[in-house]
């Protein structure tokens, strides 16, 4: 059984660019959150998405959108990109309110 | 904000019981407490969780105390592999969001 698969491994950007993160959740798990994680810190809760409509948001600015398919996999887009939004993207998977598990991440380089 | 607070760094011995204290003096009667290790530029691993009682399970022991304000994390052998950097989290109950606030964690270095 596949766990949480993220891709790309690894990106790089410059700023200004726009860019597209996807997961695909654990079977038979049907939410998806996508946290960032700068070096040297805890993860931040970005939004949670379950039955296609986003749940919940945490802290970030309307740049970073998502989106959930109808197979409950998920895509993090990320608008007019910054320096600063250079981090380990992280997504996680559960059923409903159960445990998260996490994915491998996106490490994302804006330069 | 974390409502977890967590020592920064502990080392210890291979092969021995490895401690992670957490307090959590806020926490409310339907957080549970929830811990999660990452090794180095991985994503997290979920370890355990508890509401009252205590838990094992084949990773580890979540002692909570009967006030729920502080908890312990047991790795009972721990190896080389099991150092990482230990979040200890709150989480509020799905109803209330349900989503993981993480800390700084503290970093478990296990010594040959």
């Amino acid at each position: 059984d596949a766990g949480v698969t993220q891709s790309p491994t690894h990106l790089i950007k410059t700023r200004g660019q726009q860019v597209t993160l996807r997961c695909s959740p654990k079977s038979g798990h049907d939410t998806v959150s996508w946290y960032q994680q700068a070096l040297g810190q805890g993860p931040q809760f970005i939004f949670q998405y379950y039955e296609e409509e986003e749940r919940q948001r945490g802290n970030f600015p309307d740049r970073f959108s998502g989106h959930q398919f109808p197979n409950y996999s998920s895509e993090l887009n990320v608008n007019a990109l910054l320096l600063g939004d250079s981090a380990l993207y992280l997504c996680a998977s559960s059923s409903g309110p159960g445990t998260q598990y996490f994915g491998p991440g996106t490490r994302l380089l804006v330069l | 904000d974390a409502k977890t607070t967590q020592p920064p760094s502990m080392d210890c011995a291979e092969g021995r019981a490895a401690n992670l204290p957490c307090n959590h003096s806020t926490i409310s009667g339907n957080e549970y407490v929830y811990w999660y290790r990452q090794i180095h530029s991985q994503g997290p691993q979920y370890i355990i969780h508890g509401l009252k009682n205590n838990e094992t399970n084949e990773m580890a022991s979540l002692i909570i105390t009967e006030d729920r304000k502080s908890s312990t994390l047991i790795l009972p052998h721990a190896t080389l592999r099991d150092t990482a950097v230990y979040y200890c989290i709150v989480r509020p109950p799905y109803n209330q969001g349900g989503k993981l606030i993480f800390g700084q964690g503290t970093e478990l270095s296990v010594k040959p």
